[in-house]
Formats: structure tokens, sequence, C-alpha cells
């Protein structure tokens, strides 16, 4: 079965400060695809990313670049300089098919 | 941009009764989902939906819920019964076979769904 793991919870910056978020995925699938969403306080789900199982490349898009590393089953996610209005939780999900398994996602405060 | 839009945003309802929650796809889409978020906890696959049939489902889509597409546009989840421990928010999402590749699904912005 397929399983995303988010080992941190809650995490708590001061403005200005990078930030990691921490990924890690179980599959047996040789194609999947890995995604981020953003969950602002308002409760939507927002798109930020999506990966094949066979695109490592890295990925920058301004302030957010992710880290895709197929030999550890990570996918991580980096805010630079981070800013108040990147609260939120933030989750990592998995493609099964077309299905999505989400982790428990990671609460994001950044404090001015 | 094309939008899921789901409505209610907020529905209250009392244990033991229905409700139906309501979404409208993007209209070119043609696979549709419902997940489940309880509060402060993950995002649950609930069921998938395609050419007028259940895809797949979950073993939290029981017997007390149901899926329909009445019409061309609309998607409907149905809890019959409902109990406490349905209060959640549900998204209804769509995608069509080349946008699950590429970008994942449009998810609508939810229904939070209060039973007491």
């Amino acid at each position: 079965a397929q399983k995303v793991t988010q080992a941190q919870t809650e995490i708590s910056v001061v403005e200005k400060e990078d930030v990691t978020l921490d990924c890690v995925y179980e599959t047996r699938d040789t194609t999947y695809y890995l995604f981020w969403y953003k969950q602002p306080p308002s409760g939507e789900l927002v798109f930020l990313i999506r990966r094949n199982s066979f695109d490592e490349q890295n990925e920058i898009s301004g302030r957010y670049s992710w880290n895709f590393q197929k030999s550890t089953s990570s996918f991580n996610f980096t805010i630079t300089a981070s800013q108040v209005v990147d609260s939120a939780v933030y989750f990592c999900a998995l493609s099964e098919g077309r299905k999505l398994t989400f982790g428990k996602g990671i609460t994001l405060s950044v404090r001015p | 941009e094309p939008e899921v839009t789901q409505t209610p945003s907020h529905q209250v309802t009392q244990m033991g009764q229905e409700v139906i929650l309501r979404c409208v796809p993007i209209s070119n889409h043609l696979y549709f989902y419902w997940y489940r978020q309880i509060l402060g906890q993950k995002v649950e696959f609930l069921v998938s939906f395609y050419n007028n049939e259940i895809s797949e489902k979950s073993e939290i889509f029981d017997d007390q819920f149901s899926v329909e597409r009445p019409d061309g546009s609309n998607f409907t989840l149905k809890i019959r019964s409902t109990k406490l421990e349905d209060s959640a928010m549900y998204f209804c999402a769509s995608s069509d076979s080349r946008t699950v590749r590429t970008y994942g699904y449009t998810f609508g912005s939810g229904t939070r769904l209060t039973v007491v």
C-alpha cells in the first residue's frame, strides 16, 4: 500500500528564515507522481507542484524549491526567506492511479 | 482559470438527517472525486467516479454514502443518515486523463459539514 510520511507536525520560524518541509513516501509502482499542496487557514487546497518519478531534477519557483531524491524516496520542499503569508498546512501527496494518498500535513507558522 | 465549485461552503445538519453536498466539476473533465478531511487530520480519498459509475472507493465509503451525476454538470455526494463523526471538510475534485498526470487534480474549495 502507498504511504506518505511527513514526520514534522509543526514548524515555527521567524520571517525571512529558510524552512524545509520533509516528505518520505513508499510505493511499489514504478511510475508515480508526487505533489505538494498548501492549505491556508481558509481551508482550500492550493496546488503547488507535481513531479513524476522519472524526473529527478530539482525545481525552483520563486522562493519555493523542491528536492526529489528517488534513492531515499524523499520529496522535500524548501521555502526561502519565509513570509507571514506562507503560514499554512502543507501536504505532500502520492498518486496511485488517479487516487491521491496524502501525508498528515505540516503546520508552518511564520512569525513577523 | 476553470474552477471546481462546491456548494454550500458550510452546512450544519442534525444527526440522522440526510445531506447532499454539491459540486460542479470543470466542464471538460471526465473523472470526479470526493475526499474528506476531518478537522486537523489528513485528506482522505473517498470515491472516484467515471463514465457514470464508481471506479474506486475507499473503506470509508460505506453504504451510507452515495454519489451521483444527476445531469451534465453536477456531481453530488449524499450521506444518508449523518453521524457526529461525519463532521469534516469534504472536497470535490475533477480531472481528465491528461491533467491528472500534469497537474494532479483541480480541487474545489470544500464544504465544511458539521453534524450536531
